[in-house]
Order: structure tokens, then sequence, then C-alpha cells
């Protein structure tokens, strides 16, 4: 089993509409998680972070966190065509970050 | 700050071949990663350094895979002899020390495009 897991998509979502990406991770040792985002032919960049339970917001996104589930979330709000592209899913621990292969977004103008 | 410098951002070689690849990380930053990204197999970590000590090489795919940091703001990752299934595209990330500051994740560079034919 992979340590971080996610839909590879491509997930289509019309513009203005919530984006929902999803990801499961096996260390309960994790210790923080990360959603980078990556455009074609780019590096990933860090968009969002969170490593308690519940919600942590940034305008548009919020990450989710269930640690009893081993679960993690992104939701974009107010979808844009600028946000279309590759989102990793990321578990840290023991200073290693470990990457989901990513979910393709596509937002629908 | 320029951020995590690699070069160079694109290499084509042939099979059998010596490739070097390179990175200048952010100053003061005392992690270094070094990840592999394919589309079969994503983002996958092959070595990282602590104060320019190799720190876990288990992702390293095999002996013809060697890293080094020769100081903190400097390090290779070598291929020798290079195959056709080491084209990939090379990312080098550094991190504080600060574990608090780890929250921020880490800082990619551009990456190289490697190509071996």
């Amino acid at each position: 089993q992979k340590e971080v897991e996610q839909n590879s998509g491509p997930l289509s979502v019309p513009e203005g509409a919530i984006a929902s990406l999803n990801c499961t991770y096996s260390d309960r040792g994790s210790q923080s998680f990360f959603w980078y985002r990556q455009y074609s032919g780019k590096s990933p960049e860090l968009i969002m972070s969170i490593y308690s339970n519940g919600d942590q917001e940034d305008g548009r996104f919020t990450a989710q966190l269930n640690k009893a589930s081993q679960y993690v979330s992104l939701l974009i709000r107010d979808s844009q065509p600028s946000d279309s592209a590759t989102y990793l899913c990321a578990a840290h621990r023991d200073d290693k970050i470990i990457f989901g292969k990513g979910t393709r977004l596509h937002i629908l103008p | 700050d320029a951020g995590v410098i690699q070069s160079p951002r694109h290499e084509v070689t042939e099979m059998g071949q010596e490739v070097t690849l390179r990175c200048k990380p952010i100053s003061g930053h005392d992690y270094l990663f070094w990840y592999r990204q394919t589309m079969m197999r994503g983002l996958e970590l092959l070595i990282y350094f602590n104060n320019n000590v190799p720190i876990d090489d288990s992702g390293m795919p095999e002996d013809r895979f060697s890293a080094k940091m020769p100081n903190a703001s400097f390090s290779t990752l070598k291929i020798q002899p290079s195959e056709p299934r080491d084209s990939a595209v090379y990312f080098c990330a550094s991190s504080p020390l600060d574990r608090a500051d780890l929250l921020n994740g880490y800082t990619f560079g551009s990456g190289t495009r490697l190509t071996v034919v």
C-alpha cells in the first residue's frame, strides 16, 4: 500500500463551483500534511499545510484533517480556470515528506 | 533570495553516459532533498541531507545513483551509467532546520528534465 493515496482524476469542476480533493495516508505517525499545486512543466508549490484535526482556511482554500480516519482533503471555493493543475497531497514524518501521485483538476469555463 | 537553483534545466544524454545534476539550496536551509518525478511513480524521495550529511538514501533506486553535499550551498546527484528508464524530472528541495518551520513545507527548485536515449 502506497503511503499517500489520491485519486488521479481528472476531476472536472465548473467555474465558480467548489472543488473537493481527497487523500488518505497509511502512516499514523505522520505529523503534518500538505497540499501542493503543480502546473504542467513547473515545480510543486505549497498552498496549504495542516497538523491538527479540523479545518485550516486560507482565502479560497480550506484544508481538512481527520487523523482518526487518516484522511486529508482540500476544498477550493469559487474555482477559477487558473486553479486547473495537479494537486499533490503529502504527509510529513521524521523530517521526510512523502507525496501522493496527485489529482489532476480541470476547471471548466 | 533566489530560491532553490538547479542546473541544468534540461539534459539529453545517451545511454551509458554519466549524468550530473546540481542543486544550490536556499541559504540557511539545513535540509536538502532530491526527488524524482515520473507519470507512473509520481514524486519519489531519493535521498535527503541534514547539515550536509546524508540521512536517508533508501529511495536511491540502484548503485548507479549517488549523491553528495560537499558544503551547505551545493549538492550533486550523479547517475553512472545512465539508462533510458532514468528519464524523469529530478527536483531538489530545501527546508529549514526548525521543526516549526517544517509546517512551511519544502521549497522546490525548477527541476532538471533528464532524457536518456
